[in-house]
């Protein structure tokens, strides 16, 4: 199989705090990872593609400095939305890919309410 | 531009009747097109992809370059075909691009 984690499956937060979000591929390694957000009854948005060892590739209106992605390792990626507001609150889902292949493996979301 | 287009929002059907999601692509490259599916509180999940061509869970999909399509079709749909189905175009460098999403509703 292919899985991949998320943790937390959601949270709450005050505004201007940060807040920490985990991708992991638990039983493959994942070189490419990525980070989408969707609004309700949207579809997904790419934020950032996430390689390990390296800076993630930001989308074209996705704030680099607000949304940190490190991927620290193969089988982790973390997003951190940095001093949080309302408009910040979304579902978060990352997807993870296996080396040398196109199709994704997606986490189970986070869902982020900002208050 | 690179785009993925499926022009319905909604598509409804009744239990046993054929059933085609459409999806439109832009890209001027060499396509690596998927579909995904998302199943009542489930996360999103891979149906089939272009490649293989390979029938999943009775659904097939062709690639027409010349129509730029990759429609997805059934030719009878069941209750538990119910769900979101994304088209995906993936690009250089394994970006994936989806489609709007269009929900099936297979009624009884």
């Amino acid at each position: 199989g292919a899985v991949v984690s998320q943790h937390p499956s959601w949270v709450i937060c005050k505004s201007g705090t940060s807040v920490k979000i985990e991708c992991r591929s638990l039983d493959f390694q994942a070189t490419t990872m990525f980070w989408y957000r969707q609004f309700p009854k949207q579809s997904l948005m790419l934020m950032a593609t996430s390689n390990e060892g390296s800076k993630a590739t930001y989308e074209q209106g996705v704030e680099k400095d607000k949304f940190l992605i490190n991927h620290a390792s193969l089988t982790l990626s973390t997003l951190t939305v940095t001093s949080a507001h309302p408009e910040d609150s979304s579902f978060y889902i990352c997807s993870a890919s296996r080396p040398g292949t196109y199709e994704q493996y997606f986490g189970p979301g986070t869902r982020l309410t900002v208050t | 531009a690179q785009r993925v287009t499926q022009p319905e929002k909604l598509l409804s059907v009744f239990k046993g009747a054929p059933v085609e999601l459409k999806c439109n692509y832009s890209y001027s490259g060499s396509p690596e097109l998927f579909w995904y599916v998302q199943y009542s509180r489930q996360r999103l999940q891979l149906l089939l992809r272009h490649i293989s061509r390979e029938s999943i869970k009775g659904f097939t999909a062709d690639l027409n370059k010349g129509e730029t399509s990759f429609h997805l079709k059934k030719p009878f749909a069941q209750e538990e075909d119910s769900a979101m189905y994304y088209c995906a175009l993936s690009t250089g460098g394994f970006k994936t691009i989806f489609g709007a999403g269009t929900r099936l509703f297979v009624k009884a």
